[in-house]
């Protein structure tokens, strides 16, 4: 079955730190990936999204993901996190055609603090 | 911009009841899901529909219903809600082949 895991449940971090969050889809083929952000008491919201092309996307507020197709991996990232980045980040996968309905599938998610 | 809205942010309902989640987008977007938000599970699919008065189960379907009878609304019925159906439930739209856009969520608590 189509699967999306993210590695990590939860991230603390310092301002000014790195930020890597991992994704990995189940298997191959064409599919298409997105990153969606959930910050408190607000909408889930889109962050960035890969449908073709470069693999090396960027999405608003910094950050980027990375697309390796040989790894199934979609991992997120943003060189230097601030406080306000404090959210819950969903990864999620399309396998296309999926009835052409556009179907996700969501990863568990990683809550993300970011300390002062 | 896409406009998602939900019927209530906050919902309390005793077991038993009969309970409906409402959903209305303005886009005229043909597909419209249900998901349940769970810590530690994400999102999970509920029910989808691709369009008026057609729907597909999605990955946990038992102990709920739809309804679409319009391309803007999209109905989701607790026949008999139970404790185990407290969550956060949240509606997306989209088109076949762009981003799903979320509503602001219902949480449910069923006592």
């Amino acid at each position: 079955a189509q699967s999306v895991s993210q590695h990590n449940h939860h991230v603390i971090l310092s301002e000014a730190a790195s930020l890597e969050l991992g994704c990995n889809y189940s298997y191959g083929g064409t599919v298409n990936l997105f990153w969606y952000v959930q910050y408190p008491g607000q909408h889930l919201q889109l962050l960035l999204k890969y449908f073709s092309g470069d693999p090396l996307v960027k999405g608003i507020k910094g950050f980027e993901a990375e697309f390796i197709k040989s790894k199934f991996s979609f991992n997120l990232r943003k060189p230097s996190v601030q406080w306000s980045d404090t959210a819950e980040y969903f990864c999620a996968v399309n396998w296309p055609p999926s009835g052409g309905y556009n179907k996700l599938i969501f990863g568990a998610g990683t809550r993300l603090a970011v300390h002062p | 911009d896409v406009k998602v809205t939900q019927s209530s942010r906050y919902l309390v309902k005793r077991t038993g009841e009969k309970v409906f989640l409402e959903c209305v987008q303005d886009m005229d977007h043909e597909n419209m899901f249900w998901y349940r938000q769970d810590p530690g599970l994400g999102l999970r699919l509920i029910y989808f529909s691709y369009d008026v008065k057609m729907k597909e189960k999605g990955d946990i379907p038992e102990g709920y219903s739809v309804s679409r009878e319009k391309k803007e609304r999209f109905s989701l019925i607790l026949e008999s809600a139970s404790t185990n159906q407290t969550s956060m439930y949240l509606c997306a739209t989209t088109t076949s082949t762009d981003t799903q856009y979320f509503g602001p969520g219902t949480r449910l608590t069923v006592l």
